[in-house]
């Protein structure tokens, strides 16, 4: 089965700073890498995907970028701000399966 | 868009209680549907895939006679802890992949065993 592995698993910054969070997969058949953020309760929600043919994608403060003959995936927060405080986890799909990985919490100190 | 609906929200109850969770696909057939747990500061566990009209595949180390689950239809699938213990209390979550889109989550269900 697919082993992910996800760094660091927690990270602090000051608000403004960027943010960056790193994803390992092993599964060479991934083909989707979406990136989820989860605040304590509640369902994880996608904040940016992208597709094994693509290099890096960006949604105005958030980017990923995929390099997949090295099968790693990262999350990119610029100007970070205390709302992006919260889990984030990768969850590479192969098939119609995501598997997570282990999560990082972020914190924005004001 | 696609939504997935799961209830209960939250669960209370006795040790050796079963607690029957649903999660329904609202616009969408759902032929397959994921269950997770995830237990405090952990990350999403798959526990087991549901299959419309077969039998689940279940992950190792998950007790099937334990975690009942049922896919009858396109757009139902139900998850039963069936003798339910204070080491079963966690969030359990079902999601449900739709073609080529991101897959649909539920709004989990937080089960506590007293």
């Amino acid at each position: 089965g697919e082993n992910v592995e996800q760094h660091p698993s927690t990270l602090s910054v000051q608000e403004g700073d960027s943010a960056v969070i790193k994803c390992t997969y092993s599964d060479s058949a991934s083909n989707y890498f979406p990136w989820y953020k989860q605040e304590l309760g509640k369902r994880p929600q996608l904040i940016i995907d992208i597709r094994s043919n693509v290099g890096e994608k960006k949604d105005q403060r958030i980017a990923v970028t995929l390099n997949k003959t090295a099968k790693h995936f990262s999350l990119h927060i610029t100007e970070t701000q205390p709302e992006d405080s919260a889990v984030y986890f990768c969850a590479p799909q192969a098939g119609n399966m995501l598997t997570f990985g282990g999560g990082t919490r972020l914190m924005v100190k004001p | 868009g696609a939504v997935v609906s799961q209830h209960p929200s939250w669960v209370i109850c006795k040790s050796g209680t079963s607690v029957k969770i649903e999660c329904r696909s609202l616009d969408f057939q759902a032929t397959t549907m994921f269950w997770y747990r995830q237990f405090p500061k952990q990350s999403l566990m798959l526990m087991a895939t549901s299959n419309e009209g077969s039998k689940a595949t279940y992950e190792q180390g998950v007790e099937k006679d334990k975690f009942l689950i049922n896919h009858a239809s396109l757009t139902l699938s139900t998850l039963t802890v069936t003798s339910a213990h204070p080491e079963d209390s966690s969030f359990y979550i079902c999601s449900a992949p739709t073609g080529n889109q991101p897959q649909h989550f539920g709004d989990g269900t937080r089960l506590s065993i007293l």
